[in-house]
């Protein structure tokens, strides 16, 4: 069964919009880490949360992990092209291996 | 500081041929990870070591993967022989400890 499910699969936007994406898992995480997947690219760490509540920014990019440590979100404010690629979160449920939504891709357009 | 390689970018064989994929770790990280991302699926993990050790080899899809590392710095993934089932991303992570995770561009196999 899916242990972790991200939604939206598919999200295009009008540069300048706002989004999110989220990210529920079916047990508590350990730690959340977001990542971006660029075609033909690997994937590029953008956040990690391990506290319940807890929430970090990066430039446009805020992550957010409720307080059940269960359900995180990924916001982009003022979207821009370059914010455009697959949005993976992965999950760290005390193993040591991540397992990964199925990522959401994002295309912006002027 | 050069990142996780991968080594080659693409590979493409026949059904029953041999490929050897390679990974170059971030240096002085002792994780490395290995996870697949076959066509239309989530990306699952295939195994760990801890420097030259298999710390966990549970997502292994069957005995014709082998995995080494060697001396622990460098490791290899040999498929033998390869299935049509076989193609997908092969993404190599590296980490200090129980921290992030850094991937790799990931190889890119196709199985015909």
């Amino acid at each position: 069964s899916q242990e972790l499910e991200q939604s939206p699969q598919s999200l295009i936007v009008q540069e300048g919009k706002n989004l999110t994406i989220n990210c529920t898992s079916s047990k508590t995480l350990y730690g959340l880490y977001w990542y971006k997947q660029k075609y033909g690219e690997g994937l590029i760490f953008l956040m990690m949360l391990q506290k319940g509540g807890e929430e970090k920014s990066h430039e446009k990019i805020t992550a957010k992990l409720d307080e059940k440590k269960q359900q995180s979100s990924l916001h982009i404010t003022a979207s821009q092209p370059s914010h455009a690629g697959i949005y993976l979160c992965g999950a760290d449920i005390r193993t040591d291996k991540l397992i990964f939504g199925t990522g959401t891709r994002l295309q912006v357009f002027p | 500081e050069a990142g996780v390689t991968q080594f080659p970018s693409h590979s493409v064989i026949e059904k029953g041929q041999t490929v050897t994929l390679r990974c170059d770790p971030i240096s002085g990280h002792d994780n490395l990870y290995w996870y697949r991302r076959v066509m239309g699926k989530e990306i699952k993990f295939l195994l760990h070591f801890v420097k030259e050790s298999k710390q966990d080899e549970s997502g292994m899809p069957n005995n014709r993967f082998l995995a080494e590392r060697t001396g622990g710095t460098y490791s290899t993934l040999k498929v033998q022989p390869a299935e049509l089932e076989d193609s997908g991303v092969y993404f190599c992570a590296s980490s200090q400890s129980r921290d992030i995770q850094y991937f790799g561009p990931g190889t890119r196999l196709t199985v015909t």
